[in-house]
């Protein structure tokens, strides 16, 4: 089936430095999503992106974080700089639209641990 | 307080026996519900939707809605150890577009 890529599987950095999280979404999908799933809490929205822009985001969506899909390619969040409560597993996902009744295709997760 | 949860935290069944996971929601906004799963190190995976009242059936998972009370369940016939994984419940309302708000989870482990 169709299939979300994410680069690194695992980062580890320090505190204050940045990151970034690559997203290789379905090929025909045009929105993409970001959800932030901290160790033993439920997995939660950071952002959806359609179209070259942000369209909704949460309150965890902090203004360090920051996304975009340059000409096509990776769709990436970056984190600069980075603190400790942004260790988490962070999950891209796509789905073809935006409509209420579609699936969202996810990643296997980029494991972030910020020392 | 948690705007979606789900019980039991953890289920066992033997193999061939039904498990059956429940969802509630604290919030009257949230009208629309789907099921993922997730196996160990992947991402969850769309199961099924459910958005109207009543049971939806597709193959050996059934899922059941009841609007009124915000309550949805998941029961898997005849599981599979390959049935092993973490069930999502995820809600959404008719007006956040795309974007999922996901309970913590239940664990399933079908023995053989």
């Amino acid at each position: 089936g169709p299939k979300v890529l994410q680069i690194p599987s695992h980062q580890i950095i320090d505190m204050g430095q940045m990151v970034t999280l690559n997203c290789d979404p379905v090929s025909n999908h045009l929105y993409f999503y970001w959800y932030k799933q901290i160790l033993g809490q439920q997995m939660e929205f950071l952002v959806n992106f359609y179209n070259g822009k942000v369209m909704e985001k949460s309150k965890l969506f902090k203004d360090q974080f920051s996304v975009e899909r340059p000409d096509g390619s990776y769709f990436t969040l970056k984190i600069q700089p980075t603190a400790l409560e942004d260790s988490a597993v962070y999950f891209c996902a796509s789905s073809v639209t935006g409509a209420s009744n579609e699936r969202l295709f996810f990643g296997h997760g980029t494991k972030l641990s910020v020392l | 307080q948690q705007k979606v949860q789900q019980s039991p935290e953890s289920l066992s069944v033997p193999e061939g026996g039904m498990a059956s996971l429940n969802c509630t929601s604290s919030d009257r906004n949230f009208q629309y519900f789907w099921w993922y799963r997730q196996h160990s190190g992947e991402g969850p995976k769309a199961l099924m939707s459910i958005f109207s009242d009543g049971d939806k059936k597709e193959g050996r998972f059934t899922a059941h809605l009841n609007k009124a009370s915000l309550h949805v369940s998941l029961h898997i016939r005849d599981s599979q150890p390959s049935d092993s994984a973490l069930y999502f419940c995820a809600a959404l309302s008719n007006s956040a577009g795309n974007k999922l708000t996901f309970g913590i989870g239940t664990r399933v482990l079908v023995r053989p």
